[in-house]
């Protein structure tokens, strides 16, 4: 059974950094592309950042774009997303997320979400 | 590419049938797929490739189009399908959702 669970959300202050991990389990994790999906309390969901199985490849949401970093460590079945120069509309729950084949961009299994919040 | 999502709120009876549409900016041939979310949940993955039923999800539900317009149908509403509705495009980079349809109780 494939389980995703993300680590590491929690209070920021404005301008500051944060590093999120996803530890997955359950399916072979450097064939499979990653994502990174938030979303802002009470509003819909957007899509972040993606990664494929071997970290060669990667994009971007432009409102994130040179400010975060998505990174995985196959040998430790693990995604990371490092957050930096934290702004207040980044508050949010971000999912990490299993692509649905090795890269598809179909979001099949999501982790429990963790909550990034952005405030001083 | 931007997708629009209608209606944005859904009033709706145990039983009806419901279409929800999401309607692309240019053609996405049929990369789209739809997710259901409930409150303080994550979403699941109900339909890819337009039309294809995620394994586990019943038969009630099914999507349908190519290009730019898609639906959503669910045939007969049950009380544990009221929630919010996503699609997103996987056609082209960012892959942006739809702004959601919330399925509400009539």
């Amino acid at each position: 059974e494939v389980h995703l669970v993300e680590s590491g959300g929690g209070l920021v202050y404005p301008g500051g950094s944060l590093r999120l991990s996803c530890s997955a389990s359950g399916f072979n994790f450097s064939d499979f592309a990653m994502q990174w999906v938030r979303q802002a309390p009470e509003k819909g969901l957007e899509f972040v950042s993606a990664i494929n199985g071997n970290g060669a490849t990667t994009y971007y949401a432009d409102s994130v774009k040179g400010r975060f970093t998505i990174s995985r460590d196959n040998s430790k079945n693990t995604l990371y997303f490092q957050m930096s120069s934290l702004k207040p509309e980044d508050t949010g729950v971000y999912y990490c997320v299993k692509d649905r084949v090795r890269w598809s961009g179909v979001s099949e299994y999501w982790g429990q979400g963790t909550l990034v919040t952005v405030s001083s | 590419i931007h997708l629009t999502q209608s209606p944005s709120s859904l009033p709706a009876f145990v039983g009806d049938r419901v279409t929800i549409t999401c309607r692309a900016s240019q053609g996405i041939s049929n990369y789209l797929a739809w997710y259901q979310q409930k409150p303080g949940k994550a979403p699941k993955l109900l339909i890819y490739a337009a039309s294809t039923l995620q394994s586990g999800v019943p038969s009630r539900f099914s999507g349908s189009g190519s290009g730019t317009d898609f639906t959503l149908t669910i045939s007969s509403l049950q009380p544990e399908d009221f929630a919010t509705y996503y699609c997103q495009q996987v056609f082209r980079y960012p892959y942006p959702f739809g702004q959601g349809t919330k399925l509400e109780i009539k």
